[in-house]
């Protein structure tokens, strides 16, 4: 059973409008990723936060932000949303004690389509 | 940046049978190799890694093995089983914790 529990789970927005993504990650887990994954593809990293600062990123425009949070909670945020953001938005935690934090555990994932 | 190339897309063997994904990366700095498999509306789900100063790994049915000069690893799933059908992914990971997926491979094992 995932520690990673996202919310929502599915969402609809139409475009130009703004959405915010929640992820919880395990007690412990000081790294959270977030990944977006197009139908039928793997996923690709959004970025990463790491003591509730950024210290990695893909290549996604700066209307992709988050924030991750002391209670090892994260945020996604997406603006001036476009079709192409329809996709599964995955959350990743690193486990510091298995190896470092390269092994992540990932949520379920919050489905998002934009009308 | 690192690039993983995951063969083949689609694989269907017969339950009991072998199964095997194969896959490339493009970054010798890369050291850890996850495998993902994921079930139709979850999550990915770690089921076996491998760091790149080991050349196999075993997890009853599941085996990966690393092949570092190649830069090739693969996927082993030995006695498969119809709940074994799913998407399963590679991935190696860049610096910075960075993971990069290959396109997936979709598993059927028909009963």
């Amino acid at each position: 059973e995932t520690g990673v529990t996202q919310s929502p789970t599915h969402l609809i927005k139409t475009r130009g409008q703004q959405v915010t993504l929640r992820c919880s990650s395990q007690s412990g887990h000081n790294t959270v990723s977030w990944y977006q994954q197009a139908l039928g593809q793997g996923p690709q990293f959004i970025f990463q936060y790491y003591r509730e600062e950024e210290n990695g990123r893909g290549n996604f425009p700066p209307r992709f932000s988050g924030l991750q949070f002391p209670n090892y909670s994260s945020e996604l945020n997406v603006n001036a949303l476009e079709l192409d953001d329809s996709a599964l938005y995955l959350c990743a935690s690193g486990d510091p004690g298995r190896y470092g934090a390269n092994v992540l555990t990932f949520g379920a994932g919050s489905r998002l389509t934009v009308l | 940046g690192e690039n993983v190339e995951q063969h083949p897309s689609t694989l269907s063997v017969q339950e009991g049978d072998s199964a095997v994904i194969k896959c490339t990366y493009s970054d010798s700095a890369s050291n850890y190799f996850p495998w993902y498999k994921q079930e139709l509306g979850k999550g990915p789900q770690l089921i076996i890694d491998i760091r790149s100063n080991v050349g196999e790994k075993k997890d009853q049915r599941i085996a990966v093995t690393l092949n570092k000069t190649a830069k090739h690893f693969s996927l082993h799933i030995t006695e498969t089983q119809p709940e074994d059908s799913a998407v399963y992914f590679c991935a190696g990971m860049e610096y910075g914790n960075k993971l990069v997926f290959g396109a997936g491979t979709i598993l059927r094992v028909k009963s």
